[in-house]
């Protein structure tokens, strides 16, 4: 079974940083691109960043570009998420999702996320 | 940059009726890069449609997508209490990199 938990998500000040994970389980992590989307209270989705199988590519959303960093550790199964110079736009909850090329571009399986609030 | 525009914002419905939801792109875009997401209060999004019309595994027959260009649609035939729920549609696009939303259609009771 596909599994996804992200840890990580807590109350920090404006300016400051926090680290997301998101341990994979049951699948082969190493041959999947993963994503970070997040979602503001009350709010839509929006997708934040993508990393590929390799850490070869990755993309950022404008909104958090230069600010945030995704890595991967393929041996740990394991993706991150580095939040830096946070705003209060930046809380959301933040979900990792996996990246599917399979008949499309889509995210077929959704950890529950874990809530990021910026205030001071 | 291309924007998802989905109607209504808001759905009333009953039990047993069908929905129809849409989502419209500014410009025309591949069927394969749209998809269709549920989302329920407190949950993850969870994936109903991929390339425009393939249903999801494990998704009911219920659910169907359609749609090329600038008009997609979800189709739900007849709604169980389960589907009262808010739907996004997503996009994809290559160049540049990026995922797009649209601002989601609640389907209420």
């Amino acid at each position: 079974e596909v599994q996804l938990v992200e840890s990580g998500g807590g109350l920090v000040k404006p300016g400051g940083s926090l680290r997301l994970s998101c341990d994979a389980s049951g699948f082969s992590f190493s041959y999947y691109a993963m994503d970070w989307v997040r979602q503001a209270p009350g709010k839509g989705l929006e997708w934040v960043s993508s990393i590929s199988p390799r850490s070869d590519y990755i993309y950022y959303a404008d909104s958090v570009k230069g600010r945030f960093t995704t890595s991967r550790d393929n041996a740990k199964n394991s993706l991150y998420l580095q939040l830096n110079s946070l705003g209060v736009e930046d809380t959301a909850v933040y979900y990792c999702a996996r990246h599917q090329l399979s008949n499309g571009y889509y995210w077929d399986f959704w950890g529950m996320g874990t809530l990021v609030a910026v205030s001071s | 940059e291309i924007v998802l525009t989905q109607s209504p914002g808001i759905l009333s419905l009953s039990p047993g009726e069908r929905a129809t939801l849409s989502c419209r792109a500014s410009q025309s875009v591949s069927s394969i890069c749209l998809a269709w997401y549920q989302q329920n209060p407190g949950q993850a999004p969870r994936l109903l449609i991929h390339g425009a019309s393939n249903r999801a595994t494990g998704i009911p027959d219920r659910f169907s997508g359609s749609g090329s260009g600038t008009h997609f649609t979800l189709t739900i035939s007849r709604l169980e209490p389960e589907d009262f729920a808010v739907y996004y549609c997503q996009l994809y696009r290559s160049s540049p990199y990026g995922w797009t939303f649209g601002q989601g259609t609640k389907v209420e009771i």
